[in-house]
């Protein structure tokens, strides 16, 4: 399973555009690129996710280039309710189920 | 989508007991996922459970440790056996619905042992 790579942290202020890259340099051909969202005391919530090019949806975009070895989460006009843990996944198509999560990446978002 | 929720929401225990977390999901799935997320760290996956065959377990996570039902397509359990202080952690659950890309999870188990 490709393994993911994503900044420890970021901080950021409210009203701005966060863009959190991850790198996934060994992925696979039939790998997709899934993102999770983490408040203090939940569960991961799912945000996007993508094979190729840009998906976007009411809550996030994200970007792939050509060669799928990053991809970006585009978070637009972040808020206080964005801080949180953003976890980078990549995981196959078919086959296993279960997620593997890395590190992640904390946001915080200041007034 | 599915909603799920865990019984109890946290709980302190002492050394050497054990505790059965329950998982309940508002719809049938096949697969449900049992995760633990120490302080401050990232999800590890504990084991995969399925409805009528045995769970999954993960590389250093085993049975006797943490055994886990699933008695039917709505519910699971998972008991954490002798615990010690190293157990203190918070388990989830989770299911696959929605498609077969999207993973829900509850809102998971916060525990204490001392």
């Amino acid at each position: 399973l490709a393994k993911t790579t994503q900044p420890i942290s970021m901080d950021s202020y409210e009203g701005q555009e966060v863009n959190i890259t991850c790198s996934h340099n060994n992925i696979a051909t039939n790998d997709y690129i899934t993102w999770y969202q983490q408040f203090p005391s939940q569960g991961p919530r799912f945000i996007i996710q993508g094979y190729k090019t840009k998906v976007t949806n009411e809550v996030a975009s994200l970007f792939i280039p050509a060669d799928r070895k990053s991809s970006t989460l585009s978070l637009p006009r972040v808020s206080l309710s964005d801080t949180a843990v953003y976890y980078c996944l990549v995981r196959r198509g078919t086959g296993r189920r279960a997620l593997t999560f890395g590190s992640g990446t904390r946001l915080q978002v200041q007034p | 989508s599915a909603v799920i929720s865990q019984k109890p929401s946290r709980d302190i225990c002492q050394r050497g007991t054990s505790l059965t977390i329950q998982c309940q999901v508002d719809s049938q799935v096949t697969m449900m996922f049992w995760y633990r997320q120490q302080p401050g760290q990232s999800l590890t996956l504990i084991a995969t459970a399925n409805q009528g065959s045995e769970a999954t377990y993960e590389s250093g996570f085993v049975i006797d440790k943490f055994p886990i039902s699933r008695p039917n397509l709505t519910f699971s359990t998972l008991t954490v056996s002798n615990m010690s202080p190293e157990d203190s952690s918070i388990y989830l659950c989770s299911v696959e619905a929605g498609g077969p890309d999207e993973q829900y999870f509850g809102p998971g188990t916060r525990l204490t042992v001392t």
